[in-house]
């Protein structure tokens, strides 16, 4: 079955980048995604990578994916205090059926 | 405008008892969600419906009961509640696209069992 990794936490100083990283078992994922979940709140998807591409960056984010070690990373260049939150990894692994197993979490915490 | 709502937000409730936790979408996606989160923040999926028929049924117990009364409407019955179930329960919603898929999730439902 699928399983999805992550370490449990992260302290970051503030204004300095974060990288927060997954690994993944299912080697038939199709798409791999970034949610973020503030306390109190449900999870908001911040972005996705298809399986074929190795990098995407979006603002102060860039992912990356090593298709052939499964492992995907989220860097947040320059992070602020508002980036606290619980950061999600999730692995979608059979298209149509849309079906997404998250990983463990990843809670950043910022030292100001 | 709320893309995913649910109610209620929080529902305290006692051991055996039966309650519902109802989920709306207004974005016309065509496939709903509901997943469990437990204290761990651990997350994972029980129920998904696409155009109100059941297509992911993962291993819960029979005191769970989805219904989607159409496809903008996914509800969470469950029976004879055991402490076991208090959780958060997230809803979702997607629709199928070429280049994939965004879940858009609700506010979550805590759930208490005493």
């Amino acid at each position: 079955g699928e399983d999805v990794e992550q370490s449990l936490f992260l302290s970051v100083r503030e204004g300095d980048s974060s990288v927060i990283n997954c690994t993944y078992t299912d080697s038939s994922s199709t798409y791999l995604y970034w949610y973020k979940q503030e306390p109190g709140a449900g999870l908001q998807l911040l972005t996705y990578i298809f399986s074929n591409m190795d990098m995407k960056q979006d603002q102060r984010l860039t992912v990356l994916l090593n298709k052939k070690d499964k492992h995907l990373s989220l860097r947040i260049a320059d992070t602020q205090t508002g980036d606290s939150a619980i950061y999600f990894c999730a692995e979608g692994s059979n298209f149509g059926n849309e079906k997404l197993t998250f990983g463990t979490g990843t809670r950043l915490t910022i030292i100001p | 405008d709320t893309a995913v709502s649910q109610t209620p937000k929080y529902l305290v409730t006692q051991m055996g008892n039966d309650k519902s936790i109802k989920c709306e979408q207004n974005l016309g996606h065509d496939t709903m969600y509901w997943y469990k989160q437990d204290s761990k923040k651990f997350l994972k999926i029980m129920f998904s419906y696409n155009n109100k028929e059941l297509i992911i049924n993962e291993t819960v117990p029979n005191r769970f009961s989805p219904k989607s009364p159409d496809k903008a409407h996914l509800n969470l019955h469950i029976n004879s509640l055991e402490l076991g179930d208090s959780a958060v329960y997230f809803c979702a919603s997607s629709q199928s696209r070429a280049d994939g898929y965004e879940q858009y999730f609700g506010p979550g439902t805590r759930l208490t069992v005493t």
